[in-house]
């Protein structure tokens, strides 16, 4: 069974802090994203990446930088929250298939609020 | 600049009846479709795709509709169960783009009333 797992559920930071939010899949994925999900807005996309070392942004990458070390793994960093950083973040993993794009496999997700 | 639009936030149904869930693009370049469902507290799962190469697919309660000269894709859900009362995302691809990108719609809540 595919399994996406993501670091924390729930997380309250303060103002200014740097924030780590780490993502593993176990199903050899090349592909691995960051969404943010608010109220009205969908899904947004952060950053992705297609490989080992490898990142593009997304549509709203302002705010967060990527790191991925090791295949399984994909993290998203705030540098320095803000309080308009408080979402639903959303991991997801898929394979890397040019001819046609597989579905996405999700994670829970993680709630951040920042105070 | 939403590119993937779901116009309706909510939709409430009768249990039984059909659901009909819409999406509308306007990337001319989008020629993959998916609709991904989402309960609170969990992440998005897959539901059901269709190729722009097809106007229909079926997959037992749920049917992809798109018809491409509108932009324009539907969800029908026949018959609606209380258990699918959940957030529902449509999402669009450019095959060849880069790293097999997803654009997502805002999401329509869909409750089924018992």
């Amino acid at each position: 069974d595919v399994k996406v797992t993501q670091s924390s559920r729930y997380l309250v930071k303060r103002t200014g802090e740097k924030v780590f939010l780490e993502c593993v899949q176990d199903m050899d994925h090349e592909n691995m994203f960051w969404y943010r999900q608010d109220p009205g807005l969908g899904l947004r996309l952060i950053y992705f990446s297609y490989d080992v070392k490898m990142k593009e942004k997304g549509d709203i990458p302002e705010g967060y930088s990527v790191s991925r070390e090791k295949k399984e793994r994909f993290s998203l960093i705030l540098e320095s929250a803000s309080t308009n950083q408080t979402s639903m973040y959303l991991c997801a993993s898929s394979l890397r298939q040019l001819a046609s794009p597989y579905e996405q496999y999700f994670g829970p997700g993680t709630r951040l609020t920042v105070t | 600049d939403q590119q993937v639009k779901q116009n309706s936030p909510s939709l409430s149904v009768q249990e039984g009846r059909i659901s009909i869930l819409n999406c509308d693009y306007t990337n001319s370049m989008f020629d993959y479709f998916l609709w991904y469902k989402k309960y609170p507290a969990e992440g998005p799962t897959f539901l059901i795709s269709i190729s722009s190469i097809k106007d229909k697919n079926e997959d037992g309660r749920f049917t992809v509709f798109l018809n491409k000269s509108a932009k324009h894709l539907s969800l029908h859900i026949v018959p609606s169960q209380p258990g699918d009362s959940a957030v529902y995302f449509c999402a669009a691809s450019a095959l060849g783009g880069s790293g097999d990108k997803l654009t997502f719609g805002t999401g329509t809540r869909l409750a089924v009333r018992p």
